[in-house]
């Protein structure tokens, strides 16, 4: 079956410094990986995903992620974090068995930029 | 804005009830993908419907149904409810097509306290 992990619960980091969110994946065939983004009582917005071609993608608020095939990662990047970053990130897979489409996320990081 | 409309935005109702929550899609999406997010854990992926037709089954339980209109609007029933169903639901669209690798639009979720 396909999954994702997120192995922390929480990340810190300091205004300014560089961040990572880590996501490995289990998948049958060519994964196809998303990024999401949950601010206090709101929706999930999509910030980027990976379906084929470059390794590194770029995606919406100065956001990247990094997929390497060899270790089955997705990790979320950010050269410099703001505040405002602060926020519940998830990490998603694209399970499609008998012939349909489920999106499977992963149980989410709290990302924490202080100040 | 997602596109993606939910309603209603917070119910409070008592245990033994029934509820019903709505989605409609962003404009020419025909899938409609429902989740649960309860406090402090993740996406469980409910059921999700394409053009009307039940397409995949999460883990839904046998007290909660759902359908999605010739309008493409979709509705989640949740009946003999328990504290335990208190949670944020979710509704997201998609194009969903057989190339499709879209990623899914949220909307704000439905917030329901069972008392």
């Amino acid at each position: 079956a396909q999954s994702v992990a997120q192995p922390e619960d929480q990340v810190n980091v300091a205004e300014g410094n560089p961040l990572t969110v880590k996501c490995t994946y289990s998948v049958s065939g060519n994964p196809y990986l998303f990024w999401y983004v949950q601010y206090p009582n709101r929706g999930l917005q999509f910030l980027l995903k990976y379906i084929t071609g470059d390794n590194l993608v770029k995606g919406s608020y100065g956001f990247e992620a990094e997929f390497n095939k060899s270790q089955t990662s997705f990790h979320l990047k950010k050269p410099s974090a703001l505040v405002s970053d602060s926020a519940l990130y998830f990490c998603a897979v694209r399970d499609r068995t008998s012939g349909t489409y489920k999106y499977i996320f992963g149980t989410g990081t709290r990302l924490k930029v202080l100040a | 804005d997602s596109g993606v409309t939910q309603t209603p935005k917070h119910l409070i109702t008592a245990t033994g009830q029934r509820v019903t929550l709505r989605c409609s899609p962003r404009s020419g999406d025909l899938s409609v993908y429902w989740y649960q997010q309860s406090l402090d854990q993740g996406l469980q992926f409910l059921i999700q419907y394409y053009n009307g037709e039940e397409r995949a089954k999460g883990n839904i339980l046998e007290r909660f149904s759902a359908q999605q209109f010739p309008d493409l609007h979709s509705e989640l029933n949740l009946s003999s409810l328990e504290l335990g169903d208190s949670a944020l639901y979710f509704c997201a669209s998609s194009v969903v097509s057989g190339k499709n690798t879209g990623e899914l639009f949220f909307g704000e979720g439905s917030r329901l306290t069972v008392l």
